[in-house]
């Protein structure tokens, strides 16, 4: 239990549904992160929140949506996704710049 | 060439055998860090450092920042150990890491 939490775990969705992911956390971290890890390749950073404020957007697609209402939730809104998509997506959230904390991950299938 | 390479990829040995696990860098950095990946998805972070050495129970991590090199042990080797170690560097005390490929390491009975 690292503390941060996903949900849902595992998600199947068709190229025209609109889904979202969850994520949040209560360890008093200020900085929250979507990761994107496909078979076989590291970890992509997609996006990085510090105080619900957005401070990386690394080239996603803008069919990937980003919310963060507060520092202890954080979204990712998918829509009109492609199969290409399908992979794990973690959330993480650290102190600062600090150690990494990850949750178990959301299981995304795009038919 | 990547900038953070792990060697080897994969690892098979058998419980109580001492491993290895190196991570390579080419770009100067603030911190590395040594994560584990079981495979139900989940990933632990095990080490955070910026010199000399870190020991929690059967692991400890060592990093020469000069070499930019690190290693990260395991002693008396379990199965439970079987997972991925993914090393990961910050660049500059941002939120941007770099990571490795990982190294999968699969421990026999």
């Amino acid at each position: 239990e690292t503390g941060v939490t996903q949900t849902p775990r595992h998600l199947v969705m068709g190229m025209t549904n609109k889904k979202s992911l969850k994520c949040e956390q209560h360890l008093g971290h200020n900085a929250m992160y979507w990761y994107k890890q496909s078979a076989k390749k590291p970890l992509e950073l997609m996006f990085v929140y510090n105080f619900k404020e957005q401070t990386e957007n690394n080239s996603v697609p803008s069919r990937f949506s980003p919310e963060c209402p507060n520092s202890s939730h954080l979204f990712l809104h998918l829509h009109t996704l492609q199969p290409e998509d399908s992979a794990l997506y973690l959330c993480a959230s650290s102190r600062g710049t600090g150690e990494l904390f990850f949750g178990e991950g959301s299981r995304l299938t795009v038919l | 060439k990547n900038e953070v390479e792990q060697s080897p990829q994969n690892l098979t040995a058998q419980e109580g055998e001492f491993i290895t696990i190196n991570c390579s860098y080419s770009v100067g950095i603030s911190a590395l860090h040594w994560l584990q990946q079981h495979p139900g998805g989940g990933i632990v972070s095990l080490f955070m450092l910026s010199s000399g050495k870190k020991k929690h129970g059967r692991l400890i991590a060592t990093i020469n920042i000069q070499e930019k090199h690190s290693s990260l042990h395991i002693t008396a080797s379990h199965p439970r150990d079987s997972a991925v170690y993914i090393c990961a560097v910050s660049p500059d005390s941002n939120y941007q890491l770099i990571w490795g490929a990982g190294t999968k390491l699969i421990i026999k009975p």
